[in-house]
């Protein structure tokens, strides 16, 4: 079956820190990759995506993400994190030739940010 | 800002309570769907539909039954809730004049006592 596997549950860093958000996924085939995030309180929001092209993606707020096929990864990346960006992070994966649309998420990763 | 609206927010009820809860899109997406999330845990499919009449079930196995009588229109409906129900409930819609790419309501949180 296939899945998607976000290694860190919860991270905790300082404003300015680094960030990268591991996510690997299990399907051979042709992808589509998205992140999604929920800030406290709002509803899940597309943060940036992957459907061809360049495989490294910019999204909104400053954040990244590089697809490297060959690891069936789509790692999240921000250079400088601020106390806004606190939310909860989730990875999904679109791996449906039938073109329904339908996405595997993983298991989410909160991201506490301290001022 | 996408348009997509659940009602009721919040909702506490008791065991054995029919229920219904409301997702509509204003955006003119052929396709909706309907996620349960535990807290801390992954969204999982539990309804989809690509269109009006047509509707399947998830990855998830569900008690609840959906509808698709109209484009906009996508309700969930529990016959006799239970403690297990217990969850948040969130509707999605997506459509090739968006790309594609769902857009999330702001969910459902379902206490069933």
């Amino acid at each position: 079956a296939q899945s998607v596997s976000q290694h860190n549950h919860h991270v905790i860093l300082s404003e300015a820190a680094s960030l990268e958000l591991g996510c690997n996924y299990s399907y051979g085939g042709t992808v589509n990759l998205f992140w999604y995030v929920q800030y406290p309180g709002q509803h899940l929001q597309l943060l940036l995506k992957y459907f061809s092209g360049d495989p490294l993606v910019k999204g909104i707020k400053g954040f990244e993400a590089e697809f490297i096929k060959s690891k069936f990864s789509f790692n999240l990346r921000k250079p400088s994190v601020q106390w806004s960006d606190t939310a909860e992070y989730f990875c999904a994966v679109n791996a449906d030739s039938s073109n329904t649309g339908k996405l595997i998420f993983g298991q989410g990763t909160t991201l506490q940010v301290k001022p | 800002e996408a348009d997509i609206y659940q009602t009721p927010r919040y909702l506490v009820i008791g065991t054995g309570k029919k229920i219904t809860l409301e997702c509509s899109q204003t955006m003119g997406h052929d396709k909706m769907y309907w996620y349960q999330q535990d807290p801390g845990m992954e969204l999982h499919l539990i309804h989809y539909s690509y269109g009006v009449n047509s509707t399947e079930k998830g990855d998830l196995s569900s008690e609840s039954t959906v509808s698709r009588i109209r484009t906009e229109h996508f309700p969930l409906t529990l016959e006799s809730a239970r403690p297990s129900h217990t969850s948040q409930y969130l509707c999605a819609s997506s459509g090739l004049q968006g790309g594609n790419i769902q857009y999330f309501g702001a969910g459902t949180r379902l206490s069933v006592l």
